[in-house]
């Protein structure tokens, strides 16, 4: 069964910064590309960012671009989000989730809970 | 830059009913479109992509139409189970956006 599995999240001060990693199993990795969404508590979804299957090509929301890198490891099947300058409002918890050939999210973890708070 | 705006953002509704939800884009995004159902606690889910392909596993009582900038998904024959919240979600772009959701609640 395909499935990914997120990590690292927790609670951190404003200008802090903290991992996700996103581990998958139950498919081949490397011919996917990657997406990262977040959802704030009580609201909406909210695109993040965007990793290629090669890795070459990425993309971040204005709302993160600067502070935020996304990565893969294939050979460790992960993804990684490393979120430095966090503010209160990356206050979400965040979801990989994976992209078909369509363009849709098919696959999505359970989520990991970013908390920024003095 | 590509907005998506769902109407209704809520929708009240009866077992066995149907129900229509839209969501417009800002610019054409011919069928690059997608619908997504979350419940509470829960990751999103998806029900149909390219505007009007079902997700394998979905039931058929789930449907969407459209393309360029309106989008319908309809939902025939509610069933306990289908209240939850629906987001669309544009593709057109790698710079995914989601419309702000349309929680469906039981009337």
């Amino acid at each position: 069964e395909a499935q990914l599995v997120e990590s690292g999240g927790g609670l951190v001060q404003p200008g802090g910064s903290l991992r996700l990693s996103c581990l998958a199993s139950g498919f081949a990795f490397s011919d996917y590309a990657f997406h990262w969404v977040r959802q704030a508590p009580g609201k909406g979804l909210e695109w993040v960012s965007y990793i290629s299957d090669d890795g070459r090509t990425i993309y971040y929301s204005d709302s993160v671009k600067g502070r935020f890198t996304s990565s893969r490891d294939d050979a460790k099947r992960s993804l990684s989000l490393q979120m430095d300058s966090l503010r209160a409002e990356d206050t979400a918890r965040y979801y990989c989730s994976r992209r078909t050939s369509a363009d849709a999210l098919d696959i999505w973890g359970q989520g990991a809970m970013v908390t920024v708070t003095s | 830059d590509f907005q998506m705006t769902q109407s209704p953002s809520s929708l009240s509704a009866s077992v066995g009913d149907r129900v229509t939800i839209t969501c417009r884009a800002s610019q054409s995004i011919t069928y690059y479109l997608n619908w997504y159902q979350q419940k509470p606690g829960k990751a999103p889910k998806l029900l149909i992509y390219a505007a009007s392909s079902v997700q394998p596993g979905v039931p058929s009582r789930f449907s969407g139409g459209g393309s360029g900038t309106d989008f319908t998904l309809t939902i025939n024959n509610l069933q306990p189970e289908d209240f939850a919240t629906y987001y669309c979600q544009q593709s057109y772009s790698s710079l995914y956006t989601f419309g702000q959701g349309t929680k469906l609640e039981v009337k």
